[in-house]
């Protein structure tokens, strides 16, 4: 069972070029979660999707936009990356919450590194 | 809107030793649940113990127990006979049936255990 699968793992990139974050779910869940991991910030929800066709912004929206393109995937785009956007990314999943152990399954983060 | 604080950005305990890590939030609602997390270097986000905010009773899991004060909105971690691989960033969450499913996380706590 893969849960919460993101690519790539590791990506470097210069400013001003655009890059996709890709995650895919396996659970069928409905609501996905891009958040980003900074040093002493905890994670920050970036946009989320409460349903296949449905996105919303986070706390931290400026400078990314998502794709719900079904209700497995659910994509993260920087259309012009900036070095304040080099961060840790994760994705995350959830049914609506009813007795499962955690509200959230996350994947593994992709580091994202902007020179 | 919810907020999670945590004050303490590093901790450090001696192998064997306890160690309580904190966490304060600020909620208006009364059923909510909280969550302690924990992240080792390989980045996972790996969930530690939960606690069901209508439960008196602090939750348990092995060597991780909570202290759960509603009325003081506090919420630490006490991780007894602490372990090498105890050492990672713990991050304290919140979650509540009002906010869509979203978690809010505090800033973490870096542990380090000293052999």
């Amino acid at each position: 069972n893969a849960g919460v699968t993101q690519t790539p793992k590791f990506q470097v990139l210069k400013t001003g070029q655009s890059m996709t974050l890709q995650c895919a779910q396996d659970m069928n869940h409905n609501s996905m979660y891009w958040y980003r991991q900074d040093p002493g910030m905890g994670l920050r929800l970036i946009y989320y999707s409460a349903s296949e066709g449905t996105t919303d912004k986070g706390e931290v929206p400026n400078g990314y936009n998502v794709s719900r393109l079904n209700k497995r995937e659910f994509s993260l785009r920087l259309e012009s990356a900036a070095p304040s956007q080099t961060s840790v990314y994760f994705c995350a999943s959830s049914a609506p919450w009813g007795g499962e152990r955690q509200p959230q399954h996350f994947g593994d983060g992709t580091r994202l590194s902007i020179l | 809107a919810q907020t999670v604080t945590q004050s303490q950005p590093e901790m450090s305990v001696q192998e064997a030793e306890t160690v309580t890590l904190s966490c304060t939030y600020d909620t208006s609602e009364s059923d909510y649940y909280l969550f302690w997390y924990k992240q080792p270097p390989s980045r996972q986000m790996i969930l530690v113990i939960r606690q069901e905010a209508y439960k008196q009773q602090n939750a348990t899991e092995n060597r991780f127990s909570v202290n759960f004060q509603k009325a003081a909105k506090s919420f630490s971690l006490k991780i007894s006979d602490s372990q090498l691989g105890d050492a990672a960033m713990y991050f304290c969450a919140y979650w509540s049936g009002n906010s869509g499913d979203k978690l809010t996380f505090g800033t973490g706590t870096r542990l380090a255990v000293r052999p």
